[in-house]
């Protein structure tokens, strides 16, 4: 069984550029939700797909966009980058999207704006 | 607004010692989850609890949901250097289900 993969691993942009992160989620899972973790916070939820449809969002501006293909991995698109979105983003995968269901997490994608 | 309060915010103690962090909120959650985060890789899921008041052990690691499904401890016994990293409760609610909030984590140091 694979686990969840992130790329790319590290990643260096300068202010007002774009950028796609890429997660491809366990076997038999068809539920992602993107993360962004800041140095020394705890993860903020960005949004959740499902089943190739947006289920969920958190309190992030529109520039933050996403996408499920139909082998139900995605990607995290960030435009007009900022400084503030130096982070850590996480993909978290699960077999559904109820609360109960367990969440397995990629190691992450460490972005940094300069 | 921070809806999961962790503390402490970092923890340092010695091998073979007890230790309980805790986790609180004024918020009712559905279901509360424990990780536990190494330096430049993700959270890895320790526990899950969803019944107010329940317990679960995981060898020396023992959880509790609190009654009101509102706060959470995790206490580790005899604490070991593996034990060592950055300890995150995550909330999910009925109404948001599956998104879930993280507190910002308590970062423990066990010293050989």
């Amino acid at each position: 069984e694979t686990g969840v993969t992130q790329s790319p691993t590290h990643l260096i942009k300068t202010r007002g550029q774009q950028v796609t992160l890429r997660c491809s989620s366990q076997s038999g899972h068809n539920t992602v939700s993107w993360y962004q973790q800041a140095l020394g916070q705890g993860p903020q939820f960005i949004f959740q797909y499902y089943r190739e449809e947006e289920n969920g969002r958190g309190n992030f501006p529109p520039r933050f966009s996403g996408l499920q293909f139909p082998n139900y991995s995605s990607e995290l698109n960030v435009n007009a980058l900022e400084l503030d979105d130096s982070a850590l983003y996480l993909c978290a995968s699960s077999s559904d999207p109820s609360s109960y269901n367990e969440q397995f997490f990629g190691p992450g994608t460490r972005l940094t704006v300069l | 607004t921070q809806l999961l309060e962790q503390s402490p915010q970092f923890l340092s103690i010695q091998e073979g010692e007890n230790l309980t962090v805790y986790c609180n909120s004024s918020s009712v959650f559905s279901s509360l989850q424990w990780y536990r985060q190494e330096p430049g890789e993700g959270p890895v899921l320790l526990v899950t609890v969803v019944t107010g008041g329940e317990v679960k052990k995981l060898k020396r690691l023992t959880f509790q949901f609190g009654d009101a499904r509102k706060d959470s401890s995790l206490h580790i016994t005899a604490a070991q250097p593996g034990d060592t990293g950055l300890y995150l409760c995550a909330g999910a609610r009925w109404t948001n289900a599956g998104k879930s909030t993280f507190g910002d984590g308590t970062t423990l140091t066990v010293k050989p």
